[in-house]
């Protein structure tokens, strides 16, 4: 089943501890990014990579990394979390970065405290 | 600056249709994306105009005018697992997304 999976799925943390939000696809998607969503706001994106050890920043990077070592992986560290990252977080991927449809994971919610 | 309006919340009525604007302002434009999303879940594909029309896919079918800067999604026959947001995004010349904050459809039986 082609997906995109990312874990985990609930996570409270405290303020400073480096945590990691795993993304990972089968579909042998080029492009992916990560964005969060609060309310009353659109998805912001966060970093997203078009290829293989080609990663980029998005709107709001700050406070965040990634890479991208492998085409199907993509995770997203907190090296010092703070509470205003407390925020629901999906992973997506896509064949290109001009394709119509983003697959989308099932979402991260974070809660730093 | 870009910016993508979309109402925030609507309700409608089982079996009725119910239309969901979107207007945009954006640096170029790519095409225009519906994704529905349900409840604490993730976003999904709807549907994709990059042409001015009406594109149907069952009951949900999706206008644009470029010339307005405005789509809207249509939802007919509406059924109780319809209840969702509805996200609006623009691709910009950049190939970014430009993202509305979303429209929360309640369906009332």
């Amino acid at each position: 089943e082609a997906q995109v999976t990312q874990n985990p799925r609930y996570l409270i943390t405290v303020t400073g501890k480096k945590l990691t939000v795993t993304c990972s696809q089968n579909m042998n998607h080029e492009y992916m990014s990560w964005y969060r969503q609060d309310p009353g706001l659109g998805l912001r994106q966060i970093y997203y990579s078009m290829n293989v050890e080609v990663t980029d920043k998005g709107d709001v990077p700050e406070g965040y990394k990634v890479s991208r070592k492998e085409k199907r992986n993509f995770p997203l560290i907190l090296e010092s979390p703070s509470p205003n990252q407390t925020s629901l977080y999906f992973c997506a991927s896509s064949l290109d970065r001009e394709n119509t449809e983003a697959f989308f994971g099932q979402g991260t919610r974070l809660t730093v405290v | 600056g870009q910016n993508i309006d979309q109402p925030t919340e609507m309700t409608a009525t089982e079996g009725a249709i119910v239309q969901i604007n979107c207007t945009y302002q954006t640096s170029g434009f790519n095409g225009l994306f519906w994704y529905q999303q349900h409840a604490g879940e993730a976003p999904t594909f709807l549907s994709y105009n990059v042409l001015d029309g009406l594109e149907e896919k069952g009951r949900f079918s999706s206008f644009l005018s470029r010339s307005k800067g405005y789509s809207y999604l249509l939802l007919k026959e509406l059924q109780m697992k319809d209840s969702a947001s509805y996200l609006c995004a623009v691709m910009d010349s950049n190939y970014q997304l430009i993202w509305g904050a979303g429209t929360k459809l309640i369906i009332k039986p």
